[in-house]
């Protein structure tokens, strides 16, 4: 069955970085283009990042362009998330989704929690 | 605030018919295709409705989804308790290059 694993979260201080992972299994993770999205506590859905089957396009919510990177590794099923300069605004859960060429967001991982306070 | 706009909250009572909007523009809701997703208290969002009309296996016929012009909407027919969550619309935004959500809509069954 699909999985998707998110790690690497945790407490952070601003401007500091952190790199979040997302290991899938169950499917053939190279045909897959695969997004993050965030919820800060309390609040709606962000989308973050886009990031092609092949990793040749990449897209960022204008909030975190130019701080964060998308990436993935298809040879290891993972996605990762590298996250500069971050901000108390960044705190959120972190969820890794596939995304299938519905346009919809099959599959969601059960997310990871980023804090960014002093 | 939200690209595509939803209530706050919606209600009603076991076996009513609940209505949710999402409002949106030419940019994104009339030049794609919307998908609902439903997120029961603590957990991860899941897809409840894809390509303005289609369910996953799995998800109950209770749901339907429907969209026209600017504006999409996902009903919610014969309200059951285990019904009660938050509601999100989203779709790709062609002006802004991504996916865009509605900020929400919490369904309380009465």
């Amino acid at each position: 069955q699909v999985q998707l694993v998110e790690s690497g979260g945790g407490l952070v201080k601003p401007g500091g970085s952190l790199r979040l992972s997302c290991a899938a299994s169950g499917f053939t993770f190279s045909d897959y283009y695969m997004n993050w999205i965030r919820q800060a506590p309390g609040e709606g859905l962000e989308w973050v990042s886009y990031i092609s089957s092949s990793g040749s396009t990449i897209y960022y919510a204008d909030s975190v362009k130019g701080r964060f990177t998308i990436s993935r590794d298809n040879a290891k099923s993972s996605l990762f998330l590298q996250m500069n300069s971050l901000r108390a605004e960044d705190t959120a859960v972190y969820y890794c989704a596939r995304y299938p060429f519905t346009g919809a967001f099959d599959y969601w991982g059960q997310g990871t929690l980023v804090t960014v306070s002093s | 605030q939200s690209v595509l706009t939803q209530p706050p909250s919606a209600s009603g009572t076991p076996g009513q018919r609940v209505i949710i909007s999402c409002s949106g523009s030419s940019s994104n809701i009339e030049s794609n295709t919307v998908n609902w997703y439903q997120q029961l208290p603590g957990t991860a969002p899941k897809l409840l409705i894809y390509s303005d009309d289609q369910r996953p296996s799995g998800v109950p016929d209770r749901f339907s989804g429907s969209k026209s012009g600017t504006s999409a909407s996902l009903a919610i027919s014969g309200l059951q308790s285990e019904d009660e969550a938050d509601y999100y619309c989203a779709t790709w935004d062609d002006s802004l290059n991504g996916v865009v959500f509605g900020g929400g809509t919490k369904v309380t069954v009465l």
